[in-house]
């Protein structure tokens, strides 16, 4: 079945360390995005990509950080640099960036900073 | 920037019956669509029904329909025949369709929490 994945669906961090979560997709989707959702606030873009190699700043990009080095993975690294981390965060893909195209959303990873 | 605002933090509708969501947003473009998603317990984000903005008919898609007004920015959404399995948040979301700064963004309202009550 085509679709997204993300991993690990619940993390743990201690106040400091650097962590990555993954997100994974089969729809051979050239457009990429990720997602953080708090209590009240709506979903807030962080970084997308259009294409292999290319990413962008979406409207809460500091303290993180991405890569694009294949069209199925977007990674998305939280750094130490992030303010307040815990969040849960959802990855998401469409075929392109044109508005028409619908953006398929993963199951999500909720992380947790203590 | 593009703003999306959902005035009702929540909501509740008896199983059977109808309930309208609201939403209004603010952009300077004229070309967009408008989506609304649902996000069950489960956290999975489901798309409901788009819209765009070219279009002056409403959307529908089953027992969700969408009333588009689009010279007052506004953009809600009718679920008729209420069903146990439509509780959930409901989110409001603009894309632009090309060109701007906000091309390939999805900018999402603040969500409405729908609850059915048998």
């Amino acid at each position: 079945d085509g679709g997204i994945t993300q991993s690990p669906k619940y993390l743990f961090r201690k106040e400091g360390q650097n962590v990555t979560l993954s997100c994974e997709q089969n729809l051979n989707h050239d457009a990429m995005y990720w997602y953080r959702q708090d209590p009240g606030q709506g979903l807030r873009l962080i970084y997308y990509s259009q294409i292999v190699n290319d990413f962008q700043k979406g409207d809460i990009a500091e303290g993180y950080s991405v890569s694009r080095e294949k069209k199925e993975s977007f990674p998305l690294t939280v750094t130490s640099a992030q303010k307040n981390p815990t969040a849960f965060y959802l990855c998401a893909s469409s075929i392109g960036t044109g508005g028409y195209y619908e953006q398929y959303f993963g199951p999500g990873t909720r992380l947790t900073v203590t | 920037a593009q703003t999306v605002t959902q005035s009702q933090p929540e909501m509740s509708v008896q199983e059977a019956e109808t309930v309208t969501l609201s939403c209004t947003y603010d952009t300077s473009e004229s070309d967009y669509y408008l989506f609304w998603y649902k996000q069950p317990p489960s956290r999975q984000m489901i798309l409901v029904i788009r819209q765009e903005a070219y279009k002056q008919q409403n959307a529908t898609e089953n027992r969700f329909s969408v009333n588009f007004q689009k010279a007052a920015k506004s953009f809600s959404l009718k679920i008729s025949d209420s069903q146990l399995g439509d509780a959930a948040m409901y989110f409001c979301a603009y894309r632009a369709n090309a060109g701007g700064t906000s091309y390939g963004k999805l900018t999402f309202g603040q969500g409405t929490i729908l609850t059915v009550h048998p």
